[in-house]
């Protein structure tokens, strides 16, 4: 079946550092990948995605690009704020209906 | 204009008790999924509703219902609960049936003691 595996947290970075969340998936044929943040007191947000190999989602200066190869869509963002602080999940969907969710990465940004 | 509201936002039970919790999508919204979500986990597909009939299951018990109303709005029924129950469950919405775009609710907490 389909899977989603994301790098463990907590993170802990300061204001301006590089943002990497590595994300690797299982599927049996070509899947939708998608990031979703949750901050804090909210419900889950799309925050970018990517439907075919080698397309680029960005969103909000993050960015991942699906990567079929490897089957990865690793999340990147250059310089982190304080309000960048939450949980991103990345999530595929094969059959256009369901999403398939890894279990979350906790990211806080210290001023 | 409203997001996806979900009610209540938290609920307390006792093991075999039934539960119904209750979403509503947004406004011109035909696509109703649930998804519940244990501490530390990421969302487990449950179900998704389109135009009022059941597209899609996930990996639950027969315990877990749901169904749509002509409003679109969408009521999730446990019974006879267990204290693995225990969880946030999400309600997303969307303009169709596919998984893109979906905006999710806030969740109902369910605790089962």
């Amino acid at each position: 079946g389909n899977s989603v595996t994301q790098m463990e947290g907590p993170v802990t970075l300061s204001e301006e550092a590089f943002l990497t969340i590595n994300c690797t998936y299982t599927a049996t044929g070509y899947p939708s990948l998608f990031w979703y943040v949750q901050y804090p007191g909210e419900g889950l947000q799309l925050l970018l995605k990517a439907t075919k190999a080698d397309d680029k989602g960005s969103n909000k200066g993050f960015e991942a690009t699906y990567r079929k190869e490897t089957t990865s869509f690793h999340l990147e963002k250059g310089s982190v704020q304080v309000s960048d602080s939450a949980v991103y999940f990345c999530a595929l969907s094969e059959d256009d209906y369901k999403l398939s969710f890894g279990a979350g990465t906790t990211v806080t940004v210290r001023a | 204009d409203a997001g996806v509201t979900q009610s209540p936002t938290h609920l307390i039970k006792t093991r075999g008790q039934h539960v119904t919790l209750r979403c509503s999508p947004i406004s011109g919204h035909k696509s109703v999924s649930w998804y519940q979500q244990v501490l530390g986990q990421g969302p487990q597909f449950i179900f998704q509703y389109y135009e009022k009939e059941e597209r899609g299951r996930g990996n639950f018990p027969d315990r877990f219902s749901a169904r749509q109303f002509p409003n679109y709005s969408s009521e999730l029924n446990v019974n006879a609960l267990l204290l693995g129950d225990s969880a946030l469950y999400l309600c997303a919405s969307s303009l169709g049936p596919s998984s893109y775009e979906q905006y999710f609710g806030p969740g109902t907490r369910l605790t089962v003691t």
